[in-house]
């Protein structure tokens, strides 16, 4: 989800479940995507990415959606866990061939209840 | 050794101090960057140093100041900053060079407090 004003969107799984996490992005000549996930007091911590040239890819427990019709991505997390809880944030590239012009999204809470 | 370090961890600074945060990696990574975070915020980048040279500055204000003496360290000297300076500032590295992005890889922030 997007969030609204200055709080956060807030998904609530149960442990065990399935998590999907959507990320709106702002520009068509995108040509990478990273989905980042930032624990209370600690930097971002790379998640899994993603080039144009695809749509999905999966990683361990984890598989990134990238629809460029309507600009959205989506990280989806199986058997969600306690430890997965955290704000999760999208990035996009927005500069072609550049190495470092990453363009944050609002972030999503992720909250696990056991 | 796959670690971008940040020191210090939190600094406390009165509007006419002088002080520098500081990063350091050693992945071999040549594109270093600087983001300035807010509380529930996303990170926004500041500066990109490619190969040791500023690549990105992203109309960040004169009392903010990067340096890059090598390939390995990046710092960021702070002079008569505001209160609405305070945020996390975070360092994140990637492999760099030009025709395609990598992912970048963080530290743990530099918690700033502007008194």
């Amino acid at each position: 989800g997007e969030s609204v004003g200055l709080h956060l969107p807030t998904l609530s799984v149960q442990e065990g479940d399935n998590s999907i996490i959507n990320c709106a992005y702002s520009n068509s000549a995108s040509d990478y995507f990273i989905w980042y996930k930032q624990e209370s007091g600690k930097g971002p911590q790379f998640i899994i990415d993603i080039r144009s040239n695809m749509d999905k890819r999966q990683g361990q427990r984890v598989t990134v959606l990238l629809n460029k019709t309507v600009k959205h991505l989506s990280l989806q997390i199986a058997a969600t866990q306690p430890g997965d809880s955290a704000v999760y944030f999208c990035a996009e590239n927005v500069d072609m061939g550049s190495q470092g012009n990453l363009i944050f999204g609002k972030g999503t809470k992720l909250s696990v209840k056991p | 050794d796959t670690e971008v370090t940040q020191t210090p961890k939190h600094l406390v600074m009165g509007m006419t101090n002088k002080k520098s945060l500081k990063c350091e990696q050693h992945m071999g990574h040549r594109a270093m960057y600087w983001y300035k975070q807010k509380a529930k915020k996303p990170p926004e980048l500041m500066f990109v140093y490619s190969y040791e040279k500023l690549s990105i500055n992203e109309s960040v204000p004169s009392r903010f100041s990067p340096e890059c003496p090598n390939s390995s360290l990046l710092n960021l000297h702070l002079h008569a900053l505001q209160p609405e300076d305070s945020a996390l500032y975070l360092c994140a590295s990637s492999l760099g060079g030009q025709g395609s992005p990598y992912e970048q890889y963080f530290g743990p922030g530099t918690r700033l407090t502007v008194t």
